[in-house]
């Protein structure tokens, strides 16, 4: 399988753990995107990723939430302290520019 | 800055043509995307327009007017599989960060 790949597909964590998540992008795609998307709502833009530099972090994103892309390859999402606000689908994307491609999603639960 | 609207939801009757529009205002072009997401999938790549004009896959087609910042999905014969959440997105500023729309919940009826 050569599309997006994220890991683990599915979490349950409780208030106030860390958590990270994986993302393997499509091989040749320079661009990684997060997203968080609550139900009835388009994906939140959250960061992107050009090679191995952060281009873009939103506002919106506390300083409770990282993420690296250590090689220009995969990359790792964290939540520090999880809040029950943080339950979401977590979707990464990757891009050459003139199409984008999501993974499966990663879908937090914070009890 | 950016802001993509389009309308919250649709319905539709099966067999029937059904019209998506977005409009978006962003400060540089570079793009826009329209993916279909079935609820608790991630979304999926339908179409990639650049240049103003329709640009037809099967039953999907998109439409682009860059003068108006306006976009249209239509899909043709309906099928009840068709009923999901369409989502209009634009590259941003410099064409780096990828922005959606809240996304156009579309229901199919027999």
């Amino acid at each position: 399988d050569t599309g997006v790949s994220q890991d683990p597909r599915h979490k349950i964590t409780k208030r106030g753990q860390n958590v990270t998540f994986r993302c393997d992008p499509i091989s040749e795609h320079n661009r990684l995107y997060w997203y968080r998307q609550t139900l009835g709502q388009g994906p939140e833009f959250l960061t992107y990723f050009q090679n191995e530099a952060q281009l873009e972090k939103s506002r919106l994103l506390s300083d409770r939430f990282s993420a690296e892309r250590p090689k220009g390859s995969f990359s790792t999402l964290e939540i520090q302290r999880t809040e029950q606000g943080d339950s979401a689908m977590y979707l990464c994307a990757s891009t050459s520019g003139t199409a984008a491609f999501f993974g499966q999603g990663t879908r937090l639960t914070v009890v | 800055g950016q802001n993509i609207d389009q309308p919250t939801e649709m319905t539709a009757t099966e067999g029937a043509i059904v019209q998506i529009n977005c409009t978006y205002q962003t400060s540089g072009f570079n793009g826009l995307f329209w993916y279909q997401q079935h609820a608790g999938e991630a979304p999926t790549f339908l179409s990639y327009n650049v240049l103003d004009g329709l640009e037809e896959k099967g039953r999907f087609s998109s439409f682009l007017s860059r003068s108006k910042g306006y976009s249209y999905l239509l899909l043709k014969e309906l099928q009840m599989k068709d009923s999901a959440s369409y989502l209009c997105a634009t590259f941003g500023n410099q064409g780096g960060k990828l922005i959606f729309g809240q996304g156009t919940e579309l229901s199919v009826k027999p």
